[in-house]
């Protein structure tokens, strides 16, 4: 199974604050990574696919970057809204694998 | 519109078994293979299964091989997972999941609980 190795595991910040999270995969896996994000008991929610295009509906402040082992998600300014935990997938092999989490937490 | 709606969970023993039903509708199921992540109390994400659009490729994940079984009924716009052998390391949210890229589609989840 490929790892994925996300970070930080949290983050606090403020809203109006720039944000970058990581996802690095342990072999290369093209642009085969999403990003999405979870509420307290709600579904995960689709951001970003193949790595940087933006799933229909996302705030264009969400953006995504990264080929091969090392990718990046940015908030580019924080909402309220956006207080939330964020994964990883990648969806270039069985078995899929997410990354461990990333919790942002308001300052 | 397109919708998953997970059933079947609830509270089970240890060594019990337990069926998870997954509705679709808004689209056909068979033209879309689909998958099952789980969620542990307080944890992250895990994907459990994998079944192709006819039901002929199946994957799992190694901590549910051989106790979980994945199938489809194309016809019922359903899916489906047999959870055999459970254990307390089962107890989780299970959604079904329509991983394509834009058209990725989750259910709401369904709670799994496997205790005495």
């Amino acid at each position: 199974a490929i790892q994925m190795t996300q970070s930080p595991s949290s983050l606090s910040a403020s809203v109006g604050d720039r944000v970058t999270i990581t996802c690095r995969a342990r072999q290369g896996i093209g642009n085969w990574l999403a990003w999405y994000q979870q509420k307290p008991g709600k579904a995960p929610k689709l951001l970003i696919y193949a790595a940087s295009t933006l799933q229909s509906g996302v705030p264009s402040r969400f953006s995504g970057s990264g080929s091969g082992t090392d990718f990046t998600l940015i908030i580019s300014s924080l909402q309220p809204e956006d207080f939330a935990t964020y994964y990883c997938l990648q969806d270039y092999n069985y078995p899929y694998t997410f990354g461990q989490g990333t919790k942002l937490e308001i300052k | 519109q397109v919708q998953l709606v997970e059933s079947g969970g609830g509270l089970v023993k240890p060594g019990g078994s337990l069926r998870l039903s997954c509705a679709a509708s808004g689209f056909t199921l068979s033209d879309y293979y689909m998958s099952w992540i789980r969620q542990a109390p307080g944890k992250g994400l895990e994907w459990v299964s994998y079944i192709s659009s006819r039901g002929d490729t199946i994957y799992y994940a190694d901590s549910v091989k051989g106790r979980f079984t994945v199938s489809r009924d194309n016809a019922k716009n359903s899916l489906y997972l047999q959870m055999d052998s459970l254990r307390a390391e089962d107890t989780a949210v299970y959604y079904c999941a329509r991983l394509i890229g834009w058209g990725t589609c989750w259910g709401q989840g369904t709670l799994v609980t496997v205790s005495s």
